[in-house]
């Protein structure tokens, strides 16, 4: 079934490490997206990917790194972990920049 | 930047209609998403405006008028289904998504 796959579902983290969250989409999407999702706040944009090989910031970068090197993969890098990037993280893609996103089934990551 | 609102939370019955408003502030305007999320899933897309007016998809219809800076869901027949959060999310000048808190909506028997 096409769609987006994130790894892992869940995870609980010690401050200070580091974490990779995967995602991946076999829809051959141009754009993909990383979001947070937090109680009250709802979703805001950590980084984007127009296409392969292009990365920009988004409303909350800070403390996190992205790749694109290839169009089905953008994983989400921690590079050391704080209490505060605990949330509930959500990869996104869709056809180009004009159209609807589809969602990943989400990560939630806890640090501690 | 944007600013979205939207009512945290409605109540409604089984079979009813409800409206769930929404208001907008954007530097540049390319649409306006509304997507279903229920609780622990990821969020789904339900409709899309870009000009002013009703997009009607079923139960669920979508206005929006950008002058006013104001979009609404409707939706009607409720079913206990529906109960979930609804996101509205506007599209600004570089294409990037903006969403607001979401509206819980509870569907009573």
């Amino acid at each position: 079934i096409a769609g987006i796959t994130q790894a892992p579902t869940s995870q609980i983290l010690a401050a200070g490490r580091r974490m990779t969250l995967r995602c991946t989409q076999d829809m051959r999407h141009n754009a993909m997206y990383w979001y947070r999702q937090d109680l009250g706040l709802g979703l805001r944009l950590i980084h984007y990917s127009n296409t392969a090989g292009t990365t920009g910031k988004g409303e909350v970068p800070d403390g996190y790194s992205v790749s694109r090197a290839n169009t089905d993969d953008f994983p989400l890098t921690l590079a050391s972990a704080v209490p505060s990037q605990t949330s509930v993280y959500f990869c996104a893609s869709s056809a180009g920049t004009n159209n609807e996103q589809f969602f990943g089934p989400g990560t939630r990551l806890t640090v501690l | 930047g944007q600013n979205i609102d939207q009512p945290t939370e409605m109540t409604a019955t089984e079979g009813a209609i409800v409206q769930i408003n929404c208001t907008y502030q954007t530097s540049g305007f390319n649409g306006l998403f509304w997507y279903q999320q229920h609780a622990g899933e990821a969020p789904t897309f339900l409709s899309y405006n870009v000009l002013d007016g009703l997009e009607e998809k079923g139960r669920f219809s979508s206005f929006l008028s950008r002058s006013k800076g104001y979009s609404y869901l409707l939706l009607k027949e409720l079913q206990m289904k529906d109960s979930a959060s609804y996101l509205c999310a506007v599209r600004d000048g570089n294409y990037k998504l903006s969403f607001g808190a979401g509206t819980t909506v509870t569907v009573r028997a």
